[in-house]
Formats: C-alpha cells, structure tokens, sequence
C-alpha cells in the first residue's frame, strides 16, 4: 500500500499568496482528516470528510481556509490569502469505518507551510 | 466537549521502564489512542483501548479507566528508538477524534 500522500512536502509563500495542500487518501478508506500541528497548541482537527462528504468543520480557523474533496481519492486545503501564522505542518489522515479499529486514523508525511 | 491532558515532557533510562499518563474528559466517549510520533514524522498508531483494562503488545502496553477518564502507555525495556512524542487521543463521536498536546520522550543511555 501507498499510504496516504500529501503534496507538496514543503511549501514557502508569501502572505497574501494562496496556498493549495493535496492529498490522497489510503484506496478503500472512507474518511478524510485536516489536521494542523504547531509546538504551541499540537495536533488540531481542521475538518474531517466521511464518504466525501464535510462531517465537522468546527475546526476551520476562519474563512481564509476552506477544504474540498471531490472525490473518494483526492482533497484539498486552500488558505487564501495565507497569513504568517498559518505557518504549521499540515497532515492529512485517513481511516475506515469497518472493524475492530474502524476508527485508526493512519497520517500521511505531512506539509510543511512557512508563511513569510 | 474534549479536554485531554498529558505531561508535556518526560526523560527515562534506556533498558527502564516509564509509563505516560493521560486524563480526559470527552463527551459521548467510545475509546483512547495512543500514537507515536518521531520528530519531523507524522504519528503513527499504537494502541486504540475500548475497554477498561490493560492491553499488551510486546514492549507496550495501554491502560484505561473508562469511570476515571484515564489512560496510560507504559513502556518497557526502553531503547533509544523510542525518544519521540506519544500523543494521547480520545474518540468522542463518529470519527471525531481530539489529540493531547503530547509527551515527549526522552530516553538517555
């Protein structure tokens, strides 16, 4: 298996730029995580996608950012317009609703987004 | 809500034995991760517990108190491959799940 893959790996902007993360979820899996990691505040839910439809978005920081998944194999972030701190490693995750461990949320090698 | 809370930092001795404590107070509770994660590296799965109880998986183990809302990783015979953080995660809901802060291991020789 490929696992999850997200693109870019790093990513360097400007402020005020758009900022486009991708990522494709484990084939079979049925749910999608956005999660933002920070030294300050850790691991936070952005939004989470169930058969490709936005379950909970509460997590979403403002209007700047907004997420879509089109299909069972593809999603994408989008901040526009970036800001400085939205620097942060940006990981993907995705999981199965079937079995002992439906809910085993298995991470992709994240982004790494610097907001100059 | 979820609230979780971890100790942010721990150091131990290789070939020692050092448990991670996690409480949390999660609403509509279904069951308690625990992922590692190495610097620089996305978290990967450890253990997910259900149940009240202790369930062991080679050099790991993972508790809970489902009426104390309480967890813990025990680990033993640390090696140097296990410095990293261990992140503490409750399932509240369907598929929602709310990570800790994390622990960062440190394991000296």
């Amino acid at each position: 298996d490929a696992g999850v893959i997200q693109s870019p790996r790093h990513e360097v902007t400007e402020m005020g730029q758009e900022v486009t993360l991708r990522c494709k979820p484990i084939s079979g899996h049925n749910s999608l995580f956005w999660y933002r990691q920070t030294m300050m505040r850790g691991l936070e839910l952005l939004i989470y996608f169930n058969n490709n439809v936005p379950i909970d978005d509460s997590g979403m920081p403002e209007d700047r950012f907004s997420a879509k998944m089109p299909n069972a194999s593809f999603s994408t972030l989008k901040i526009q317009p970036s800001e400085p701190r939205d620097s942060a490693v940006y990981f993907c995750a995705s999981s199965e609703v079937q079995g002992a461990f439906r809910e085993t949320q298995y991470f992709g090698p994240g982004t790494r987004l610097l907001v100059l | 809500g979820q609230n979780i809370d971890q100790p942010t930092e721990m150091t131990a001795t290789e070939g020692a034995i050092v448990q991670i404590n996690c409480t949390y107070q999660t609403s509509g509770f279904n069951g308690l991760f625990w992922y590692q994660q190495h610097a620089g590296e996305a978290p990967t799965f450890l253990s997910y517990n259900v149940l009240d109880g202790l369930e062991e998986k080679g050099r790991f183990s993972s508790f809970l108190s489902r009426s104390k809302g309480y967890s813990y990783l025990l680990l033993k015979e640390l090696q140097m491959k296990d410095s990293a953080s261990y992140l503490c995660a409750s399932s509240g809901g369907y598929q929602k799940v709310t990570f800790g802060t994390g622990t960062k291991l440190q394991v000296i020789p």
